[in-house]
């Protein structure tokens, strides 16, 4: 159980175009889920919280309308990077909360993205 | 504010050698949860371990262990007689019980290499 997952898992795009990341809770529902960023060879950082029926909570210094998110429904959310720039070429991974259960959340297998 | 600090950047070891891997954090807040994850290189974060600030006791599973001290906020974690499928990153990471479960502080991560 617990499986969450991304897609895609890889993705390279053109400078200026536009890109969707989806995260699914495979088996449970998720009322929050978190998208985080990694820069080749950093840590991850939060960027988002995403709450289900409502607005994204962002962390300070993330542009909202430069990463959309999107969390219409209990199993998925999703990350759309705008006009992409090879500065937004990272690592981006998510995570759910099971909504049932105090425990930590669940990654998923992260999406690497390329904008050239 | 919170801080995790993963002071080894890399730490490079031959196989069976045992490898401790060092977690500091600082907290103003007196509960807390800390975590290890494992990111292998394609990428995925790979949950080891969550501790809660109340349960000091030292946890061993199979090769892996752990020795938090409150009294120097340190969590790290051993690996006993390494093996290549070790090769990874390492990253530490603490959470506020006043926050969401899924919003972690990551330290700077420590990367492990094991060679034959």
């Amino acid at each position: 159980g617990a499986v969450v997952s991304q897609h895609p898992s890889r993705v390279i795009c053109k400078s200026g175009t536009s890109v969707k990341i989806e995260c699914r809770s495979l088996d449970f529902q998720a009322t929050t889920m978190f998208w985080y960023r990694q820069f080749p060879k950093q840590s991850l950082m939060l960027m988002a919280t995403s709450n289900e029926g409502s607005k994204a909570t962002y962390e300070q210094g993330v542009e909202k309308d430069k990463f959309l998110i999107n969390h219409a429904s209990l199993t998925l959310s999703t990350l759309t990077v705008t006009s992409a720039h090879p500065e937004d070429s990272s690592f981006y991974i998510c995570s759910a909360k099971n909504r049932g259960e105090n425990t930590e959340a669940f990654f998923g297998q992260g999406t690497r993205l390329t904008v050239v | 504010a919170q801080k995790v600090t993963q002071a080894q950047t890399e730490i490079s070891v031959v196989e069976k050698e045992d490898v401790t891997l060092d977690c500091v954090y600082e907290t103003r807040d007196t509960t807390y949860y800390l975590f290890w994850y494992k990111q292998p290189p394609s990428g995925e974060l790979v949950f080891l371990i969550r501790r809660n600030s109340f349960d000091e006791q030292n946890e061993i599973s199979g090769r892996y262990s752990w020795n938090f001290q409150k009294s120097t906020s340190s969590f790290n974690f051993t690996i006993t007689a390494s093996q290549v499928v070790d090769s990874a990153v390492y990253f530490c990471a603490l959470r506020m019980t006043t926050d969401s479960w899924g919003k972690l502080q990551f330290g700077a991560g420590t990367q492990v290499v094991v060679t034959p």
